[in-house]
C-alpha cells in the first residue's frame, strides 16, 4: 500500500537553528514526484518545496532543502535559520504515476524566540 | 488573482440533509481534487479529477459523490451527510503535466454534521 509516514507529531528548534522534519513514504510505483506543505494556524496550505523520484538532485528553495535518499525511500526537510514564522504545520506528500495523491500526518514545528 | 473558491467556508447541519460544497478555479488547471483534514490524519483525498468528465476515488470515497461537468468547477456532493464527515474540506487545483506541478488549495470548508 502508498503511504506517508512522518515520525515526528512534533518538534521544537530554537529561533535561527536549523531543522530537519522526517518524511518516508511507500511506493512501488518508479515515478512520483514528493511535496511538502505549510499550514500555518490560519489554515491555508502554502506548497514549499518538490522533488521528482528522477531527480538526481535535492531540491532546494530558498532555506527550504529537500534531503532526498531514494533508496532508503525518505524525503526529510530541512528548515535553515529558523524563523517564528515558520511555527506551522508541515506535511510531506506524495503525488503517484496515476495522479493520486497521498499526505502525511504531518509535523506540527514550533520555533522558540 | 490565481485562486481556487469554496463555499461555504462554513456549515452546520443535520444528519441525512443533502449538501453541497462548491469549488471553483481560475487557473485553467486540468486536476482537481477534494480533501479532508481531521487530527492525527492528515489529509486525505477523497475524489480527484484529472478534466472534465473523468473523476477517480481517492482514499475515503465513501460517503460522497463529485462532479466534473465544467474545467473550472468540482462540487463535492454529501447525498446524506452523518456526523462521522464532520470534518475540515480542502479543494485543491493544478497542472496536470508531469514534473513541479504544486497543488493550490482553497481556503477550506469546516463542515459540522449533528
Amino acid at each position: 500500500a502508498q503511504k506517508i509516514t512522518q515520525t515526528q507529531p512534533g518538534m521544537f528548534v530554537q529561533e535561527k537553528e536549523a531543522v530537519t522534519l522526517d518524511c518516508t513514504y511507500d511506493t512501488s510505483d518508479q515515478s512520483y514526484g514528493l511535496f511538502w506543505y505549510k499550514q500555518p494556524s490560519s489554515g491555508e496550505m502554502i506548497f514549499l518545496i518538490y522533488q521528482g523520484s528522477y531527480d538526481e538532485q535535492n531540491a532546494t528553495e530558498g532555506r527550504y532543502s529537500l534531503n532526498f535518499q531514494k533508496a532508503r525511500k525518505s524525503a526529510n526537510l530541512v528548515i535553515s535559520a529558523s524563523q517564528l514564522g515558520d511555527s506551522a504545520m508541515y506535511f510531506c506528500a506524495m503525488k503517484t504515476s496515476y495522479d493520486k495523491v497521498i499526505f502525511g500526518p504531518g509535523t506540527s514545528l514550533s520555533v522558540i524566540p | 488573482e490565481a485562486q481556487v473558491t469554496q463555499n461555504p467556508r462554513y456549515l452546520i447541519t443535520v444528519t441525512g440533509k443533502k449538501l453541497t460544497v462548491t469549488c471553483s478555479q481560475n487557473m485553467n488547471h486540468e486536476y482537481m481534487s477534494w480533501y479532508r483534514q481531521d487530527p492525527g490524519l492528515g489529509l486525505r483525498q477523497i475524489y480527484y479529477s484529472m478534466n472534465v468528465e473523468v473523476t477517480d476515488k481517492g482514499d475515503v470515497p465513501e460517503g460522497y459523490k463529485v462532479s466534473r461537468k465544467e474545467k473550472r468547477n468540482f462540487p463535492l456532493i454529501l447525498e446524506s451527510p452523518s456526523p462521522n464527515q464532520t470534518s475540515l474540506y480542502f479543494c485543491a487545483s493544478s497542472l496536470l503535466r508531469t514534473g513541479n506541478q504544486p497543488q493550490h488549495f482553497g481556503d477550506g470548508t469546516r463542515l459540522s454534521i449533528l
